[in-house]
């Protein structure tokens, strides 16, 4: 069964820099698609970036950029630039197609806080 | 704003009563998922309607209970809970259940308290 790690339960940054949140996964497939959702204090979850397995360049959003490691089962999400706003949950998220349903399957969430 | 309303966003409830969580989506969606959250865990899918037909149910107890009348709304019936069932119940809706790269579109889920 496929599973989804994030490895950081918590993570500080300084306003304005840049900060890398870890996602790893286990598949033994070759095409599926990744995803990270935000989650604000308000709990609104929000998709922030998603990338397929079978696109080699990196999914890109504003600030928001992925460094997806195929071969490693590695799928980061870097923030550039940080901004207040920024401060929340960060939840990975995997789908398969092989699951008739097409579920997610979630990584249990790095809290992202933001110093000013 | 997701065009996802969940109602209400807060809830206690004691183990003898019966409640529903209700959720709405604007969006013109056709596939409707309740989530349950809690801390410091992953999310955990409970149910999922795909144009109205539930398609799956995640081993959830029957004092949960869904029904989803149209492609816009969903109930989560509760019954009897217990208070490990506190958490935050998420509802979320995408375009279909069918397509890999769709995106799921969530409310604000309720935090339920069962004393």
């Amino acid at each position: 069964a496929q599973t989804v790690t994030q490895s950081q339960p918590e993570m500080s940054v300084q306003e304005a820099e840049t900060v890398t949140l870890s996602c790893t996964y286990d598949t033994s497939e070759s095409d599926y698609y990744l995803f990270w959702y935000k989650q604000p204090p308000s709990r609104q979850m929000i998709l922030v970036i998603r990338q397929e397995a079978y696109k080699q360049q990196n999914a890109t959003e504003n600030r928001f950029s992925v460094n997806f490691q195929k071969a490693a089962k590695s799928f980061s999400l870097k923030i550039s630039d940080s901004q207040l706003g920024d401060a929340a949950m960060y939840f990975c998220a995997y789908r398969s197609p092989m699951d008739s349903n097409y579920q997610l399957i979630w990584g249990a969430g790095t809290k992202l806080i933001i110093k000013p | 704003e997701t065009g996802v309303t969940q109602t209400p966003r807060h809830l206690v409830m004691g183990m003898t009563n019966k409640k529903s969580l209700k959720c709405e989506q604007h969006l013109g969606h056709n596939a409707m998922y309740w989530y349950k959250q809690s801390a410091k865990k992953p999310l955990e899918l409970m149910f999922v309607y795909n144009f109205k037909e539930q398609t799956e149910n995640n081993s959830v107890p029957s004092r949960f209970s869904p029904e989803c009348p149209n492609s816009s709304h969903l109930f989560l019936h509760l019954h009897t809970l217990q208070p490990e069932d506190s958490a935050l119940y998420l509802c979320a809706s995408s375009q279909a259940q069918g397509q890999l790269s769709y995106e799921q579109y969530f409310g604000p889920g309720t935090r339920l308290t069962v004393t």
